[in-house]
């Protein structure tokens, strides 16, 4: 069975760091591109960031850019965000996704997500 | 960026009903268009990619149609498991972008 857990989500102070982790299970994962996506409380979905397999290509949307670092282990069957210089605006439910496609895009599976609260 | 209209924002539809829900982008996205569904407290759920295609396991009553700028979203015979969110979803150009959302409840 594929299966995506995220950890590391909590309540941390505007201008603080965070560190998500998302382990993958039932699937090879050094062979596909991976995801994170957000979704703040009530809100629509929003894409955040994406890296290839191999991490040699790695995007980010304008939003979090310069801020948010995403990386992987392939070794350890993991994927990680960095999230520095945080804002009340990132607070949200934040997703990682198998994407699934030949393109950047298709997420198929999402893990069961991890809260991020930005607040003082 | 790519703007992805959703309609209606709501929905509330009879069990057996046939339901629509369309998707406009703001420009030519040939069929790079996903649709998901989300139950509440659930992560979302892949069920149309590339426009039309059903993804394994997802039951045939749901349907995908469209290219270009106008897609629909069908599902023949609403059932009570299918009240959720449904996302329309852009990968044609970076950034991706979703579409607002359509809550569709039972009548």
């Amino acid at each position: 069975e594929v299966q995506l857990v995220e950890s590391g989500g909590g309540l941390v102070q505007p201008g603080g760091s965070l560190r998500l982790s998302c382990v993958v299970s039932g699937f090879t994962f050094s062979s596909y591109s991976m995801d994170w996506v957000r979704q703040a409380p009530g809100k629509g979905l929003e894409w955040v960031s994406y890296i290839s397999s191999s991490s040699s290509t790695i995007y980010y949307a304008d939003s979090v850019k310069g801020r948010f670092t995403i990386s992987r282990d392939n070794a350890k069957n993991s994927l990680y965000l960095q999230m520095n210089s945080l804002r009340d605006e990132d607070t949200a439910v934040y997703y990682c996704a198998r994407d699934y496609g030949t393109v950047v895009g298709v997420f198929d599976p999402w893990g069961q997500g991890t809260l991020v609260t930005v607040s003082s | 960026d790519i703007q992805m209209t959703q309609s209606p924002s709501s929905l509330s539809a009879s069990v057996g009903d046939r339901v629509t829900i369309t998707c406009q982008a703001s420009q030519d996205i040939s069929n790079y268009l996903n649709w998901y569904q989300q139950k509440p407290g659930k992560a979302p759920k892949l069920l149309i990619y590339d426009a039309s295609n059903l993804e394994s396991g997802v039951p045939s009553r749901f349907s995908g149609s469209g290219s270009g700028t106008d897609f629909t979203f069908t599902i023949s015979s609403l059932q009570p498991e299918d009240i959720a969110t449904y996302f329309c979803q852009q990968y044609d150009n970076l950034p991706i972008t979703f579409g607002q959302g359509t809550r569709l409840e039972i009548k």
